[in-house]
């Protein structure tokens, strides 16, 4: 398995609850991505790590959304207190390095706030 | 002002026939485009990509196609096959950090046997 690898691929919760989200991208790629794909919607930049950079976090919409990536593979994005709007397809994406084209995708996980 | 628009949710084509998807940008200083093709459950799939130095970009059935002057770029599928029935976004990255995609809202594409 070469490609990006995104688990849990479901999630339900209730609102209120915290989520983690994690990602597993390419071997050797060094830049990873945060999107998140709401219904009927472009995918919207969320957090951007590229080695040992510090990320940017810029596309983060409010301070209950937070993402570490360790040993620079392996990503986790966590939702705080999770709501209702937060209900989404979180994608995420690596790349070989910084700011080259094309990203690589997992498949996502649904995240359901109840 | 930096958006990528594609205005039709939706395009219904008859199998063998040419399907086109349009994509209009806002910014003038976009440099570089992508098409990622994205079925159900799953993720984008990077597709065909064109720079602002070209006004055309072929691979096998897929042409993409650049106007910068009026900021608007096609994708051609010929012909269209049943396994192209999926949802195609354009995608440009931000001028001012490169990897960051702005992405259109993407079309559903329906190929009709």
């Amino acid at each position: 398995g070469a490609g990006v690898s995104q688990s849990p691929s479901n999630k339900v919760t209730e609102k209120g609850k915290d989520v983690e989200l994690r990602c597993d991208p390419i071997s050797g790629h060094t830049a990873l991505y945060w999107y998140r794909q709401s219904l009927g919607q472009g995918l919207e930049f969320l957090i951007y790590f590229q080695g040992n950079s510090a990320p940017d976090k810029s596309g983060l919409p409010s301070d209950r959304f937070s993402a570490e990536r360790t040993g620079g593979s392996v990503s986790t994005l966590t939702i705080q207190r999770t709501q209702q709007e937060d209900s989404a397809v979180y994608l995420c994406a690596s790349s070989n390095r910084q700011g080259q084209q094309p990203q690589h995708f997992g498949d996502g996980t649904r995240l359901s706030i109840l | 002002d930096q958006q990528v628009k594609q205005n039709s949710p939706s395009l219904s084509v008859q199998e063998g026939r040419i399907s086109i998807l349009n994509c209009d940008y806002t910014n003038s200083m976009f440099d570089y485009f992508l098409w990622y093709k994205k079925y159900p459950a799953e993720g984008p799939t990077f597709l065909i990509s064109i720079s602002s130095i070209k006004d055309k970009n072929e691979d096998g059935r897929f042409t993409v196609f650049l106007n910068k002057s009026a900021k608007h770029l096609s994708l051609h599928i010929v012909p269209s096959q049943p396994g192209d029935s999926a949802v195609y976004f354009c995608a440009a990255p931000t001028p001012d950090s490169n990897y960051q995609l702005i992405w259109g809202a993407g079309t559903k594409l329906i190929i009709k046997p």
